[in-house]
């Protein structure tokens, strides 16, 4: 298994421009999840779906929108990028997201806004 | 969300046992204690879980104080692989159990 992937590993955007951070699981994983991780600080919660066709708004999700058309992939879609967003996207994924499931976490997609 | 503090950094030796502190005194009853950790530039991995008892996998040990408003992740050897920022998050069965909350962690310099 591959676990969870995300594609770019870097990306830098202008002000205004719009983009989408792949995020592909191989474990037949319902839960996936997207956080985002600032400097020196923890992760937090952007959007996250229960199911293909399922999704529902963390703690910080203006900016960001998401879809689940598939089991396998949750792409993370910025509409117009601001500097605000620079930060490292992590996406997430477990069984079910119940409170026993392990998270499992991708690389990590480092974004830059000028 | 019950909060959980943790100190901001701690230091080991390899090959010495580590005992990373964590203090949840507003924890519920259904509260779960779970710890992650993140390696330098990589996502979090899931390291250990408990309710009341104390826990044990391949990775490390958890234990719970008996009025669990502290637990302690022991980690048995440092290696240095083990240089991470370690967090402890607390997770409700009964809420919005889908979110992991992450604080600022604890950063474990391992030294050779």
């Amino acid at each position: 298994n591959a676990g969870v992937t995300q594609t770019p590993k870097f990306q830098v955007l202008k002000t205004g421009q719009s983009m989408t951070l792949q995020c592909a699981q191989d474990m037949n994983h319902e839960y996936m999840s997207w956080y985002r991780q600032d400097p020196g600080m923890g992760l937090r919660l952007i959007h996250y779906s229960v199911g293909a066709g399922i999704t529902d708004q963390g703690e910080v999700p203006n900016g960001y929108n998401v879809s689940r058309s598939t089991t396998e992939d949750f792409p993370l879609r910025l509409l117009s990028a601001a500097p605000s967003q620079t930060s490292v996207y992590f996406c997430a994924s477990s069984y079910s997201g119940r409170l026993g499931d392990t998270q499992y976490f991708g690389p990590g997609t480092r974004l830059t806004v000028l | 969300d019950a909060k959980t503090t943790q100190p901001n950094s701690m230091e080991s030796n390899e090959e010495e046992p580590v005992h990373l502190p964590c203090n949840h005194s507003t924890i519920s009853g259904t509260d779960y204690i779970h710890w992650y950790r993140q390696l330098p530039s990589q996502g979090p991995e899931y390291v250990i879980h408990g309710l009341t008892s104390n826990v044990n996998n391949r990775m490390a040990s958890l234990a719970i104080a008996e009025d669990r408003k502290s637990s302690t992740l022991i980690l048995h050897r440092a290696t240095l692989r083990d240089a991470a920022v370690y967090y402890c998050i607390l997770r409700d069965p009964v809420g919005s159990n889908y979110k992991l909350t992450f604080g600022k962690g604890t950063l474990l310099t391992v030294n050779p």
